[in-house]
């Protein structure tokens, strides 16, 4: 089974211009969790996406954006970039909601904002 | 909201036994462990459900001690494949967004 895909992997934007992420997960998982990570805050959650529908938000501005497809893959987006964007962004998917589910976690993208 | 590892890092030999602690202040839903190297996404080692239930696979293991929020991560007999940075994402409602301790980095060496 094919694992969680996130494309690009590498990404370089300059400040003020925004950037499109996207995830593809597991096989018959429905859930897709964004998480950024960084040196200094660690991993945050962003946003969770199922059926469609944000279904949780994390404590980010609203620069900060995500949908989810039909077929359960998701995108985010980051508007106005500023140098603090620079990070891992990872999504991770699961079977479903509910914290009972086994999150499996993508490569992850490194945006980096000059 | 953030639960808090400890130790921050340790050092071990080949075959030496660690134990990673994680503590919330708030009650849990779930503990969720992942292992991750640098430049490489976590890679997820076990979760754990609020009943207090202990699990494990090949030489690691964990527990989950529902009254006092706190998980503890098990690896014995280390392997140079341990090292990483082992964290814990921790579930305070039912929903599947995790909050993360800082993390502990391993270092086995021969």
């Amino acid at each position: 089974k094919a694992g969680v895909t996130q494309t690009p992997r590498y990404l370089i934007k300059t400040r003020g211009q925004q950037v499109t992420l996207s995830c593809s997960p597991i096989s018959g998982h429905r859930s897709v969790s964004w998480y950024q990570q960084t040196p200094g805050q660690g991993l945050q959650f962003l946003f969770e996406y199922f059926s469609e529908t944000q279904r949780n938000k994390g404590n980010f501005p609203g620069r900060f954006s995500g949908r989810q497809f039909s077929n359960s893959r998701s995108e985010m987006n980051v508007s106005t970039l500023e140098l603090g964007d620079s990070a891992l962004y990872l999504c991770a998917s699961s079977l479903g909601l509910g914290s009972y589910n086994e999150q499996f976690f993508g490569p992850g993208t490194r945006l980096t904002v000059l | 909201q953030q639960p808090v590892q400890s130790p921050q890092a340790v050092i071990l030999r080949e075959g030496e036994d660690a134990v990673i602690n994680c503590s919330s202040s708030k009650a849990l839903y779930s503990v969720h462990w992942y292992r991750q190297k640098h430049g490489e996404a976590p890679v997820f080692l076990m979760i754990l459900l609020k009943g207090g239930e202990q699990k494990g696979h090949d030489k690691i293991s964990a527990s989950f001690n529902e009254k006092k929020q706190q998980s503890s991560l098990y690896l014995t007999a280390s392997q140079l494949s341990y090292s990483g940075t082992y964290f814990c994402g921790t579930a305070i409602t039912g929903a599947n967004n995790l909050f993360f301790g800082t993390g502990t980095r391993l270092t086995v060496i021969p």
